[in-house]
This record gives structure tokens, sequence and C-alpha cells, in this order.
């Protein structure tokens, strides 16, 4: 069966520090891969998506970026967090097309 | 690209009574209407789905119905519990089917 992780789980970081979240999936070949941002309160933006190795879609201009150096791996980084950067970040997969599979998210804090 | 309003953003009922949250999507090209649900820090999970070929689909208490002329879509939960509170997103999947664009969310509170 498929499996989804993202770490860390928490992350409290400062104005300007960088950030790196990662985000695996086991279990399939080739999946789409999402990043997800949730502020508080609020419903899903989407970030990026990534239909292969080194294939990104970046829906909203920002300060953060993507990466996909390997089949089921999906990296979120930003080099100077903001404030308006804090919130629920959740990572999907799915094959094209269907549901979409949910990583447990990182609940990240800019101070 | 594919653009998914949702109504009502806050829903109140009884325990007991129905539910029904409603939302309209963009593009006619779309062909996948999932909907979620997420309770309070967790991640969104899919409760039921209904793709363009069909008008309606029914899982126990969930039904969810779909008029493609209207482009609309909408979410029924019959006789609510206080455990079906939550927040509900609806999505409709992209022109190029590879995003999944998520209306704003309905925060369903069901008194006991």
């Amino acid at each position: 069966s498929q499996t989804i992780h993202q770490w860390p789980a928490t992350l409290v970081q400062p104005v300007g520090s960088p950030l790196s979240l990662e985000c695996t999936v086991e279990g399939t070949s080739n999946p789409n891969l999402y990043w997800y941002r949730q502020a508080a309160g609020r419903g899903l933006q989407l970030l990026f998506y990534s239909v292969g190795i080194g294939q990104i879609s970046s829906e909203v201009p920002q300060n953060l970026s993507a990466s996909r150096p390997q089949d089921r791996q999906f990296i979120l980084s930003s080099k100077k967090l903001l404030l308006s950067d804090s919130g629920f970040y959740l990572c999907a997969w799915t094959p094209a097309g269907n549901e979409q599979f949910f990583g447990p998210g990182t609940r990240l804090t800019v101070l | 690209g594919e653009n998914v309003e949702q109504h009502p953003s806050t829903l109140s009922v009884q325990e007991g009574d129905s539910a029904v949250i409603k939302c309209t999507y963009s593009d006619s090209a779309s062909n996948y209407f999932p909907w979620y649900k997420q309770e309070l820090g967790k991640r969104p999970q899919l409760i039921i789905d209904i793709r363009s070929n069909v008008g309606e689909k029914k899982d126990q208490r969930i039904a969810v119905t779909l008029n493609k002329t209207a482009k609309h879509f909408s979410l029924h939960i019959t006789e609510t519990q206080p455990e079906d509170s939550a927040v509900y997103f609806c999505a409709a999947n992209g022109y190029n089917n590879n995003d999944m664009r998520f209306g704003a969310g309905t925060r369903l509170t069901v008194k006991p």
C-alpha cells in the first residue's frame, strides 16, 4: 500500500531564516505530487505540483520554491521566510485525475 | 484555470437534521469532483467523490449530486451526528487533469 510522509511535523522559525520541508511517498511510482498551504481557519491553497522528476508547476508568485530531485521526493524551500508564510503545509500525491492522498502536514510558525 | 466556489462558509445544524454544502466550478472540462473532511489539526480525508459521467452517488448518510450543465455539485449529509462536525472541502480537477482546485471550505457544526 501507499504511504506518504512529511517532516518535520512542526517547525518554529524566525523571519528571514531558510526553510526546507520534505515529502516522500512509498509504494507507488511516478506519482503526481503537490504542495498546499492552509492558513489558520482557511482553505487549501495550491502552491506547486509536479508530474515528474525535475518538473515543477508554480501556482502563485512568492518566496517559496519546490524541487523534485527523485521520483517520490518533493521538497518545499525558502531562502528567507516571511511572517505570512506561517501555516499548515500539506503534501499530497495522486494518480492523475484521481483522489489526492494527503500527508500528515507540517505546522510552520514564523516569528 | 479552474475556479471553485463553496457555500456556505459556516453551517450549524441540530443533530439529526440534514446538511447541504454547495460548490460551483468554472472549467467545463473538469470531470472529477471529490469531497474531503478535515478534522481539527488533521489532514483532509476523502469522504466521497463523483465523476462527470454520473449525476448522483450515495454512501450511507452521505450523497453527492452533480449538475454538469450548471457546473455545480453538492454534498448532502443526512441524520447528522456530532462527529460529523468538521471542515468540508469540495474540489474539482483542473483543465490538464493534473491539478486539483479546492473550495474555501465549510465549517459544519452539529449541535447535540
